[in-house]
């Protein structure tokens, strides 16, 4: 099993609608997840980090935790074009690094 | 706020040439990274370092080597470069033992013809 897991995508998302980005991640002690937004061309950036199970909220990112079904996702309310991108699910494993999923590519329908 | 910078956006080099990829960061961080990122292959370490002189490979160290002098500034070296390491070569640092995640630098296009 992958340590780290996203569905590639695309996944095409009208403008003004919620997009819904998923991951699973294999270590259960795994204590700290990101998400990152990387741009064609360019390097991920960090939008999100969430430590606790629950809901953490950031302008119209939402990142949600749920660490008993080893699930992470990132939520993005009012999609608006800018936000086509390629988002990236990271998780801190138990020997304390970052594993980054392979980014589900989100496209944004004007 | 983190700044990572990498010495060159995009650099074009002939097979065979040794290759000098630098990275610098300003934030006193312990812990710095080299990735190169492929289509539909992700993000894959190459090398990695947690204290000056220190480093340790990656998944994919073959055809690579670094060097760490100074805490702030972290090397990658294509000792005799090849068509199949053209790719973006992306450098990260972080601080240690905290809970924050990696920042990464802008990163490198590199082309071997």
């Amino acid at each position: 099993q992958k340590e780290v897991e996203q569905n590639s995508g695309p996944l095409s998302v009208p403008e003004g609608a919620i997009a819904s980005l998923n991951c699973t991640y294999s270590d259960r002690v795994s204590q700290s997840f990101f998400w990152y937004r990387q741009y064609s061309g360019k390097s991920p950036e960090l939008i999100m980090s969430i430590y606790s199970n629950g809901d953490k909220e950031d302008g119209r990112f939402t990142a949600q935790l749920n660490k008993a079904s080893q699930y992470v996702s990132l939520l993005i309310r009012d999609s608006q074009p800018s936000d086509s991108a390629t988002y990236l699910c990271a998780v801190e494993n138990r020997d304390d690094k970052i594993i980054f999923g392979k980014g589900t590519r989100l496209h944004i329908l004007p | 706020d983190v700044k990572v910078t990498q010495s060159s956006r995009y650099l074009v080099k002939r097979t065979g040439e040794k290759v000098f990829l630098e990275c610098v960061q300003d934030m006193d961080h312990e812990n710095m990274f080299w990735y190169r990122q492929d289509p539909g292959l992700g993000l894959r370490l190459i090398y990695f370092s947690y204290d000056v002189k220190m480093k340790e490979k990656g998944d994919i160290p073959e055809g690579y080597s670094v060097s760490r002098e100074k805490k702030e500034r972290f090397s990658l070296i294509l000792e005799s470069a090849s068509t199949n390491q053209t790719s973006m070569y992306l450098c990260a640092s972080r601080l240690a033992g905290g809970i924050e995640t990696q920042y990464f630098g802008p990163g490198t296009r590199l082309l071997v013809l």
